[in-house]
């Protein structure tokens, strides 16, 4: 079945620097969508992309969605405590449900 | 418009004991989907209903099954519970079935098996 990869698993990181999680598919994806879930709380939706070779921005956070549509990426910009949490990354293919990357923890060091 | 709201917040079985959980969707959403999140293994997708029809099952045992009512609110249960089924069961709904849609969690149920 469907695979998603999301790497690093962890990832700790000195305020203000940038950071970036990397998620791979075994196989091509409709769309995919990134999630955050802070200590404590419950994955909460960021964005979606649909179309091959996409590029999202939402403040200091850029997605990308691979030419394939077999990867996608997350990157930030000068990292804030408050960017403190679990990445996901989680896509789909057809009508099947949303497979879940196990996700990037990021920590962020004041 | 409220969120999704999950049912008990946190509760404490014992193995061999079984469990209901439930979940009500934000409104007007007919899509309601479960997941069980572990620090091992992530979000595991368990069951989606749309409609009062499950739509897809994820990889799980005949212990887990769940339902859908009419007016969109889902209940899932787990019978004869396992140590290993100690897990925060994430509720999502979403306003359609299917791929592209953004699906909305609720904060869980944390489920503690003793």
């Amino acid at each position: 079945g469907q695979q998603v990869m999301q790497i690093p698993q962890y990832q700790h990181v000195q305020e203000g620097e940038d950071f970036t999680t990397y998620c791979n598919s075994s196989t091509t994806l409709s769309n995919i969508q990134w999630y955050k879930q802070r200590p404590g709380g419950h994955p909460v939706f960021l964005i979606q992309l649909v179309k091959s070779g996409e590029v999202k921005k939402q403040k200091r956070l850029t997605f990308q969605f691979g030419e394939a549509k077999k990867n996608s990426s997350l990157h930030i910009t000068a990292t804030q405590t408050t960017d403190v949490g679990t990445y996901f990354c989680a896509g789909n293919s057809g009508n099947t449900p949303l497979v879940f990357g196990k996700g990037t923890r990021l920590s962020v060091i004041a | 418009k409220a969120g999704v709201t999950q049912t008990p917040r946190y509760l404490i079985k014992t193995r061999g004991q079984q469990v209901t959980l439930s979940c009500s969707p934000i409104s007007g959403h007919r899509s309601v989907s479960w997941y069980q999140q572990t620090p091992g293994q992530g979000l595991q997708f368990l069951f989606e209903y749309f409609s009062e029809t499950q739509r897809n099952k994820g990889n799980f045992p005949g212990r887990f099954s769940g339902r859908q009512f009419s007016n969109s609110r889902s209940e899932m249960n787990v019978s004869t519970l396992e140590l290993g089924d100690s897990a925060l069961y994430l509720c999502a709904s979403s306003s359609l079935q299917g791929s592209g849609n953004t699906i909305y969690f609720g904060e869980g149920s944390w489920l503690t098996v003793v």
